[in-house]
């Protein structure tokens, strides 16, 4: 049962232009959406959050909107750059008493062309 | 670097061995986590320990075990290796039990490939 879903394993967009990456999820106890990028031959690296009573976090070049009556949410980069090249995963967790549980999206490979 | 250690980098290995992965988590974190990134997968979670507790169980197989030792690094076993194993297995931690944002810090993965 795959509770988030990255449902385009892949992405290509130009240098400059914006890259708009998407995770569907399922369940509705999700109380936290990270994503995380990860280049080859590293370990993921956190990149940004959002609370499930928001609806958009903003850092930088990236931002993270959340659309809760849609279950889905949505990372945009802007202006991409060709070292945002990488994989992207989607991560939500959800809480199960005192315990708290990250659930991963497939990912997304994201490809800016120079 | 995110302060993560994780050894083996590789390993090669023949259906029916066992094998031993090494964790050490980032200075000050408690909580270490084990996911499997297997081809095509996003990252499974195995299992969770907190200052030398298991914490959380997720998708991990009886033929697999892990533990958790007072100076806090950990080590995954893998028993009766099957051609499925094959996988990458990367190794998290955390301050403390995820409560505050969930964000981890990962290792580099050890990439386990059995023949």
């Amino acid at each position: 049962d795959q509770q988030v879903k990255q449902n385009s394993p892949s992405l290509s967009v130009q240098e400059g232009r914006i890259s708009i990456l998407n995770c569907d999820y399922t369940n509705s106890m999700f109380d936290y959406f990270l994503w995380y990028k990860k280049y080859p031959a590293e370990g993921p690296t956190f990149l940004i959050s959002i609370s499930s009573i928001k609806d958009k976090n903003e850092d930088g070049r990236f931002t993270v909107f959340l659309n809760k009556s849609a279950k889905h949410l949505s990372l945009h980069i802007v202006p991409s750059q060709p070292g945002d090249s990488a994989v992207y995963f989607c991560a939500a967790r959800v809480a199960r008493g005192s315990n708290y549980k990250l659930t991963f999206g497939k990912g997304t490979l994201l490809t800016v062309n120079p | 670097d995110s302060g993560v250690t994780q050894t083996p980098k590789h390993l090669i290995t023949a259906t029916g061995q066992r094998v031993t992965l090494r964790c050490s988590p980032r200075s000050g974190d408690l909580s270490v986590y084990w996911y499997q990134q297997s081809l095509d997968q996003g990252l499974q979670f195995l299992i969770q320990y907190y200052n030398g507790e298991e914490r959380a169980k997720g998708n991990i197989l009886e033929r697999f075990s892990a533990q958790q030792f007072p100076d806090l690094h950990s080590e995954l076993n893998l028993s009766s290796l099957e051609l499925g194993d094959s996988a990458l297995y990367f190794c998290a931690s955390s301050v403390g039990v995820g409560r505050e944002t969930g964000e981890l810090f990962f290792g580099e993965g050890s990439r386990l490939t059995v023949l």
